[in-house]
């Protein structure tokens, strides 16, 4: 993995339902993984920062989980409501930070 | 706080005209971050400062696009001479050095005709 890749591209799920999504990235020179939550027509929104292999984090209904040594982190959003529609960004790095293309979740009722 | 402040929010200029984004951190954030985010390469840094140095200079895509932080608590980035492939959303955001969460501001959106 050369780049920080997400997957899927897109993802539409019913109201209710519970998801997830995956981050990949270089592991080497790792230093932190970053999760924000971009709403249409607003700016992202920092929803996790992770740094430890294994790491687990989690709000309200979101939660994410870190490996560093095989370069991946996952995303879970349990019982998916309507207002959690966004595009959801990965990133790699401290302060110089680089993006993945985002998965866009819709949530329909 | 009012979060990170931006302006104008949207630009509309004429190719070769001078554009400046100003950018408002958060009070107390040690660093500032400029964005750009296009359809077709998404958000990617093209600056950040640090104690008002810039640190990261390397994303600034050509010599027509300069940042300036006279301050803590403004930034600028100019674009001279403008060219309509310039047009996106340019974002700022800051962060503190105790955590590395990144507080975006809402966005400039820059059209280039």
């Amino acid at each position: 993995i050369l780049n920080v890749e997400q997957s899927p591209q897109s993802l539409h799920v019913q109201e209710g339902d519970s998801t997830n999504f995956t981050c990949s990235f270089p592991s080497s020179n790792f230093y932190a993984l970053h999760w924000y939550r971009w709403e249409t027509a607003k700016s992202p929104e920092a929803l996790f920062v992770m740094t430890l292999n294994g790491d687990e984090k989690k709000k309200g209904r979101i939660s994410a989980t870190l490996n560093t040594k095989e370069g991946y982190s996952y995303l879970y959003i349990k019982g998916s409501q309507p207002e959690d529609s966004a595009t959801y960004l990965c990133a790699r790095g401290g302060n110089k930070l680089t993006f993945g293309t985002g998965t866009q979740l819709k949530v329909e009722l | 706080d009012a979060g990170v402040i931006q302006s104008p929010r949207h630009e509309v200029t004429e190719m070769g005209q001078e554009v400046t984004l100003r950018c408002k951190p958060i009070s107390g954030h040690d660093y500032l971050f400029w964005y750009r985010q296009t359809m077709m390469r998404g958000l990617e840094l093209l600056i950040y400062f640090n104690n008002n140095v810039p640190i990261d200079d390397s994303g600034m895509p050509e010599d027509r696009f300069s940042a300036k932080m006279p301050n803590a608590s403004f930034s600028t980035l100019k674009i001279q001479p403008s060219e309509p492939r310039d047009s996106a959303v340019y974002f700022c955001a800051s962060s503190s050095d105790r955590a590395y969460e990144q507080y975006f501001g809402p966005g400039t959106r820059l059209t280039v005709t």
